[in-house]
């Protein structure tokens, strides 16, 4: 149980372009799921906290105009890029569970160009 | 766990060796512990937990021992195998607080 499923798993686009990623929970409800962003060689840094139905928790110096963030059911959460640089190029990564411990989708490898 | 980010540190064994992975935490709020693997390209793949009333828990061949005083988590892995080879994660949380990843180790297994 608690799969949490990530799509896509890569995208490469043009810079300036908005690029969307979803984090869907497959067989639980979460009502809170986490996105995390992670460089190469580094360790997992929260951005921010997706909370159904309201708005998200952003990390200190996380931009929330920047990196938006929709969690419209229980089983569904995006990450907005807008307007993607070069400079935000990274690996994303969501989790959730219904319980401890927190589950990882299996990332989303962005590299904007 | 104390995510410095900067450098990755590595623990080479040989297959069939024993490893040990060690982390550091710095809140002495926290009181459950995860550990996670991370193959490349994926995400984090829970290993074993335990919780601050504990100091000792097995898994099937993975260890996990909490030193509490020192703030200081272990992970054991036993018969290491080629399979095992990835970044491990030790992850610290307070309450209801957020979970904190700590810098990462990557273990290499040799045939």
């Amino acid at each position: 149980g608690a799969v949490v499923s990530q799509h896509p798993s890569w995208v490469i686009c043009k810079s300036g372009t908005s690029v969307k990623i979803e984090c869907r929970s497959l067989d639980f409800q979460a009502t809170t799921m986490f996105w995390y962003r992670q460089f190469p060689k580094q360790s997992l840094m929260l951005m921010a906290t997706s909370n159904e139905g309201s708005k998200a928790t952003y990390e200190q110096g996380v931009e929330k105009d920047k990196f938006l963030i929709n969690h419209a059911s229980l089983t569904l959460s995006t990450l907005t890029v807008t307007s993607a640089h070069p400079e935000d190029s990274s690996f994303y990564i969501c989790s959730a569970s219904p319980d401890q411990p927190q589950h990882f989708g299996d990332g989303t490898r962005l590299s904007i160009l | 766990g104390e995510s410095v980010g900067l450098h990755l540190p590595t623990l080479s064994v040989q297959e069939g060796d024993n490893s040990i992975i060690n982390c550091a935490y710095s809140n002495s709020a926290s009181d459950y512990f995860i550990w996670y693997k991370q193959e490349s390209g994926k995400g984090p793949q829970f290993i074993i937990d335990i919780r601050s009333n504990m100091d000792k828990r097995q898994g099937q061949r993975v260890t996990v021992l909490l030193n509490k005083t020192v703030k200081h988590l272990s992970l054991q892995i036993a018969a290491t195998q080629p399979g095992d080879s990835a970044v491990y994660f030790c992850a610290d949380k307070p309450g209801f607080q957020k979970l904190v990843f700590g810098t990462g180790t990557r273990l290499l297994v040799s045939p």
